[in-house]
């Protein structure tokens, strides 16, 4: 089965600077596909960010980007010119290409500092 | 577009009741739907997922169970709720496997008292 690893339990960051939050799955299969997903205090559940596992290029999306290792099975997530709404939970997760059900590591808590 | 609407909002129940928390979904046909429990402060852990009618595959038996009578709901229930059910849960939905992002529903906080 499928795991997804994020190590930082909980991260700070000043405001307008760049954070890196850290992931990494474990999985025998060759094409996925990877999200980030962010929870704010109000415990929405928001779609940061996707990776196709066949695609070299990483995903951006305005001031979210990734660095997408796949070889590593490295997942990270970068936040540049963080802003107080970005102070959230950050979940990390999978999902085969075949499957059906999507697999969330146990999340980072991010406070970005004024 | 699509919504997901999921209720209650928040819910207090003593050990040994019976529990039933609905979802529906509007605007789309045929989701994929599923079914969440977040423990305080920690990640989400998958309970169950059904990819039509009738077709329920559960992830962790305990004492739960889901059912889907309708396309478009899908119902998390109990006979006998425990201390250990506490929690906050979370229905979401998503067209088909692959790169369709799941979509989240607001949440429900039980509370097992």
């Amino acid at each position: 089965a499928q795991t997804v690893t994020q190590s930082q339990p909980e991260m700070s960051v000043q405001e307008a600077e760049t954070v890196t939050l850290s992931c990494t799955y474990d999985t025998s299969e060759n094409n996925y596909y990877l999200f980030w997903y962010k929870q704010p205090p109000s415990r929405q559940m928001i779609l940061v960010i996707r990776q196709e596992a066949y695609k070299q290029q990483n995903a951006t999306e305005n001031r979210f980007s990734v660095n997408f290792q796949k070889a590593a099975k490295s997942f990270s997530l970068k936040i540049s010119d963080s802003q107080l709404g970005d102070t959230a939970m950050y979940f990390c997760a999978f999902r085969g290409m075949g499957n059906n059900d999507m697999r969330f590591g146990a999340g980072t808590r991010l406070t970005v500092k004024p | 577009s699509q919504t997901i609407h999921q209720w209650p909002a928040t819910l207090v129940q003593p050990v040994g009741s019976p529990l039933s928390l609905e979802c529906t979904v509007e605007g789309t046909s045929n989701p994929n739907l599923y079914w969440y429990r977040q423990a305080a402060g920690r990640g989400l852990q998958l309970l169950f997922y059904s990819v039509g009618i009738g077709q329920i595959s559960s992830e962790v038996p305990q004492n739960l169970s889901a059912s889907r009578p309708q396309d478009r709901q899908f119902i998390l229930s109990s006979k006998k709720l425990l201390l250990s059910d506490s929690g906050f849960y979370l229905c979401a939905w998503s067209r088909d496997r692959g790169n369709s992002p799941l979509h989240f529903g607001n949440g429900t906080r039980l509370t097992v008292t």
